[in-house]
């Protein structure tokens, strides 16, 4: 199985903070990487796929980067809604593998 | 609008079975793959498994840890997918999300869930 390493695990961040999240792959998955942001009480949401795609109705203050095996989710200017767990997943190959999560708290 | 609502989950004992269900409206169900996606509590997401449609022979793939075990099965009639969950372990504690994939992207619409706790 291919492995997902995300970073940080966690991370302290202030409104209008630029925030870049990480996620390596342990194989090359070309682009096929997605991000979703997780809130406590709520549905998963896809924010970006393969690799820098913005969903439908996502804020273009969210964007994607990254293929072969290095890929990062980056907010421009993290807005109060933001504060949430966000997850990379690829869907290279099965079986399909999320990372571990990236907790973005206030600071 | 697409809506996906997960039924089923319920308290099970180590070694029992529980089938979970997924009613689809508001998109062609027929022409879509068709995800499970887990999340146990406190912890974080976990791709389950995936039936392709018609067109790719309700061809199946699952995670490993659920490999032999689940049964990943849908009802084009009906607009809906299910989860056969046989030889449940603690560890299958979770909440169990069915996701569409519509839009040409990946896991775009989720259901809000449906609870399995594995527990004697």
């Amino acid at each position: 199985d291919i492995q997902m390493t995300q970073s940080p695990s966690a991370m302290s961040a202030s409104v209008g903070d630029r925030v870049t999240i990480s996620c390596r792959a342990d194989q090359d998955i070309n682009s096929s990487l997605a991000w979703f942001q997780e809130k406590p009480g709520k549905v998963p949401k896809t924010l970006i796929y393969a690799s820098s795609s913005l969903q439908s109705g996502v804020p273009s203050r969210f964007s994607g980067s990254g293929s072969g095996t290095e890929f990062t989710l980056t907010i421009s200017s993290l807005q109060p809604e933001d504060f949430a767990t966000y997850y990379c997943l690829q869907y290279k190959t099965y079986p399909f593998i999320f990372g571990g999560g990236t907790k973005v708290e206030v600071k | 609008e697409v809506q996906l609502v997960e039924s089923g989950g319920g308290l099970v004992q180590p070694g029992g079975s529980l089938r979970l269900s997924c009613a689809a409206s508001g998109f062609t169900f027929r022409d879509h793959y068709m995800d499970w996606v887990r999340q146990a509590p406190g912890k974080g997401l976990e791709w389950v498994a995936r039936i392709r449609s018609k067109v790719y022979s309700y061809t199946t793939e699952y995670a490993a840890s659920v490999q032999g075990r689940f049964t990943i099965s849908r009802d084009d009639s009906k607009s809906s997918l299910y989860l056969q969950m046989n030889s449940l372990r603690t560890e299958d504690t979770a909440m169990y999300y069915c996701s569409a994939g519509v839009t040409g992207s990946i896991l775009d619409y989720w259901g809000q869930g449906t609870l399995v706790t594995v527990s004697s």
